[in-house]
């Protein structure tokens, strides 16, 4: 079946450090990915996301290729911020129709430390 | 914006005990899935619906189960709740049963068993 692996956490960076958190993917059809972000007691927000090979999703300063050769996804930010300290996610989906339920990796927890 | 509204937002119950969580969609969206994350996990995919119908079904135990009523609201329900069941869960809606179509986390409820 599907499934997301993701960098073991947790990271901690220093404020304007270079951000990479790497993310593999399975899957036996042609999935959209995601990076969702989780901030302290709070739920689910997508970050960003790309639907085909070589699109490049980007939001807030982050951004992620999928890359179907290496089947990967993997996040990265020039220069981290303290607010950036959250729980990061990637995520899988499948395209059928009237259901589309994500596959989450792990989760790695990201602290930026001023 | 509406957005995925989920109540209620804490939730504390006994061994044994019921609990209901109920999900009510973004206006429009006709597809609701019910995720569960343990303590430190990841997401896990419960249980979904299209058009009032299930559409696909997860790691979801049998002392749970769930519906979409007419209006899309969707209800979780839980018997027999154990320790293990304690956890956040999510309800995400789309249009459509897509990613494609405004895919929406709520923020969760998050459920303690005692």
């Amino acid at each position: 079946g599907d499934s997301v692996t993701q960098m073991e956490g947790p990271v901690t960076l220093s404020e304007e450090a270079f951000l990479t958190i790497n993310c593999t993917y399975t899957a036996t059809g042609y999935p959209s990915l995601f990076w969702y972000v989780q901030y302290p007691g709070e739920g689910l927000q997508l970050l960003l996301k790309a639907t085909k090979a070589d699109d490049k999703g980007s939001n807030k300063g982050f951004e992620a290729t999928y890359r179907k050769e290496t089947t990967s996804f993997h996040l990265e930010k020039g220069s981290v911020q303290v607010s950036d300290s959250a729980v990061y996610f990637c995520a899988l989906s499948d395209h059928n129709f009237g259901n589309e339920k994500l596959t989450f990796g792990t989760g790695t927890r990201l602290t930026i430390i001023p | 914006a509406a957005g995925v509204i989920q109540s209620p937002r804490h939730l504390i119950k006994e061994k044994r005990e019921t609990a209901t969580l109920k999900c009510y969609p973004i206006p429009r969206h006709d597809t609701v899935y019910w995720y569960q994350q343990g303590p430190g996990q990841d997401p896990q995919f419960l249980i979904s619906f299209y058009e009032k119908m299930q559409s696909d079904k997860g790691s979801i135990p049998d002392r749970f189960s769930a519906q979409q009523f007419s209006d899309y609201h969707s209800e979780l329900n839980m018997s027999s709740l154990e320790l293990g069941d304690s956890a956040l869960y999510f309800c995400a809606s789309s249009a459509e049963g897509g990613t494609n179509y405004g895919y929406t986390f709520g923020s969760g409820t998050r459920l303690t068993v005692v």
